[in-house]
């Protein structure tokens, strides 16, 4: 059974460029969360996907959407980055079937701005 | 809003020895979930322990056991007969429950600690 899979591993952009981070959820699981965990920092919510639809969002700009598809993987993508959002992007998955609601994590993506 | 506090930045405890990460966080709900995440250097992150707060009774799971204090809105984690497996970066997360929202949530983090065993 596959778990949370995100790619790509790392990433290193130029200030003012685009980037498109990916994420696969764990088999069975239908909603993806987006976190941004900044160095020696806790995770920040992004925002959350559910039937393709964005459901809940964290304080982030609008330069930061997504997009979740109909097998259920999603994109997070970030316009004009500036060097504060390098960080580690870390995508959940989730199911709502699941009364506690369990959140499983993949392993992140490392982006650097330049 | 929520918040998780997490005041102690780093801990270092002897292998097979006990030690205790401290959490507080702030809520006005009385339904919510409680959550010790581990992240090793290898950047996952693994759910240690879970409580959900109607509960009175303390989660455990093996050597990881938790001090819920409701009252006291303070939740940590003890650690018993501690193994370099251990080491990590461990957060503590806090989220509404999902009766009340009706859909899924997002966990709110504290700003982790850093737990190093020594050998």
């Amino acid at each position: 059974d596959a778990g949370v899979t995100q790619s790509p591993t790392h990433l290193i952009k130029t200030r003012g460029q685009q980037v498109t981070l990916r994420c696969s959820p764990k088999s069975g699981h239908d909603t993806v969360s987006w976190y941004q965990q900044a160095l020696g920092q806790g995770p920040q919510f992004i925002f959350q996907y559910y039937e393709e639809e964005e459901r809940q969002r964290g304080n982030f700009p609008d330069r930061f959407s997504g997009h979740q598809f109909p097998n259920y993987s999603s994109e997070l993508n970030v316009n004009a980055l500036l060097l504060g959002d390098s960080a580690l992007y870390l995508c959940a998955s989730s199911s709502l079937r699941d009364r506690a609601y369990e959140q499983y994590f993949g392993p992140g993506t490392r982006l650097t701005v330049t | 809003a929520q918040t998780v506090t997490q005041s102690q930045p780093e801990m270092s405890v002897q292998e097979a020895e006990t030690v205790t990460l401290s959490c507080t966080y702030d809520t006005s709900e009385s339904d919510y979930y409680l959550f010790w995440y581990k992240q090793p250097p290898s950047r996952q992150m693994i759910l240690v322990i879970r409580q959900e707060a109607y509960k009175q009774q303390n989660a455990t799971e093996n050597r990881f056991s938790v001090n819920f204090q409701k009252a006291a809105k303070s939740f940590s984690l003890k650690i018993s007969d501690s193994q370099l497996g251990d080491a990590a970066m461990y957060f503590c997360a806090y989220r509404t429950s999902f009766l009340h929202t009706g859909a899924n949530s997002k966990l709110t983090f504290g700003k982790g600690i850093t737990l190093s065993v020594r050998p």
